[in-house]
């Protein structure tokens, strides 16, 4: 099935760092979505990127998309202790509208 | 005003006894989900509808039955529950948005805080 694998697991970091994730995937893709997780919260919407960018900014989010290597990453620029958090990807494949999660990158940032 | 609501946030039961989950969301969007998440965190699609119409049904037990009085409200029905059950279930609404080629072209999903069921 068409899933998205986040690398790493976990990471831990210092206030102040990059984090950079990644995310692969198996198969074609309409589009690409990055959300965010807050321990014992609902999923947030960070930013969707179309099968035909290759860059898009939010803020301090940046995301990348390589098709060719069927991979995205998400940087997150200047950490701070409140982006501790989880963040998933999800991909839109095919004719399907429903985006389908990886399990998720745990990032915790130190203070 | 909360976006996506789910009732109860927390669910503690006995094996074999019949419980339900219900969720509201006031965004006005046609499309309502609901998702398991397990200790993992691994967030896997259960149900879709659209405008109170099933439109996925992911291999999940029958015993679980979702149920859309209207498109704002999308309630999980669960019947017989077995200790497999417990995990962290969250509702979640969208307004697809489609291409003039037929292709999803965004699908952003808005979530209720999730409701931890535990099975004993």
């Amino acid at each position: 099935s068409q899933q998205g694998e986040e690398d790493p697991q976990a990471l831990s970091i210092q206030e102040g760092e990059n984090a950079t994730m990644n995310c692969s995937y198996k198969t074609s893709i309409n589009n690409l979505q990055w959300y965010r997780q807050n321990s014992g919260r609902g999923l947030v919407h960070l930013i969707l990127i179309r099968s035909n960018e290759r860059e898009k900014h939010s803020g301090r989010l940046r995301v990348t998309l390589d098709t060719s290597k069927k991979s995205s990453s998400l940087l997150i620029t200047a950490s701070r202790a409140a982006d501790t958090a989880s963040y998933f990807c999800a991909t839109e494949a095919g004719g399907s509208y429903i985006p389908t999660f990886g399990r998720g990158t745990s990032l915790i940032v130190h203070p | 005003d909360t976006a996506v609501s789910q009732t109860p946030k927390y669910l503690v039961t006995q094996m074999g006894n019949d419980k339900s989950i219900k969720c509201e969301q006031n965004l006005g969007h046609d499309t309502m989900y609901w998702y398991k998440q397990d200790s993992k965190k691994f967030l896997k699609i259960m149900f879709s509808y659209n405008n109170k119409e099933l439109i996925i049904n992911e291999t999940v037990p029958n015993r679980f039955s979702p149920k859309s009085p209207d498109k704002a409200h999308l309630n999980l029905h669960i019947n017989s529950l077995e200790l497999g059950d417990s995990a962290v279930y969250f509702c979640a609404s969208s307004q697809v948005g489609w291409t003039s080629g037929g292709q999803s072209s965004y699908n952003e999903q808005f979530f209720g805080p999730g409701t931890r069921l535990t099975v004993l």
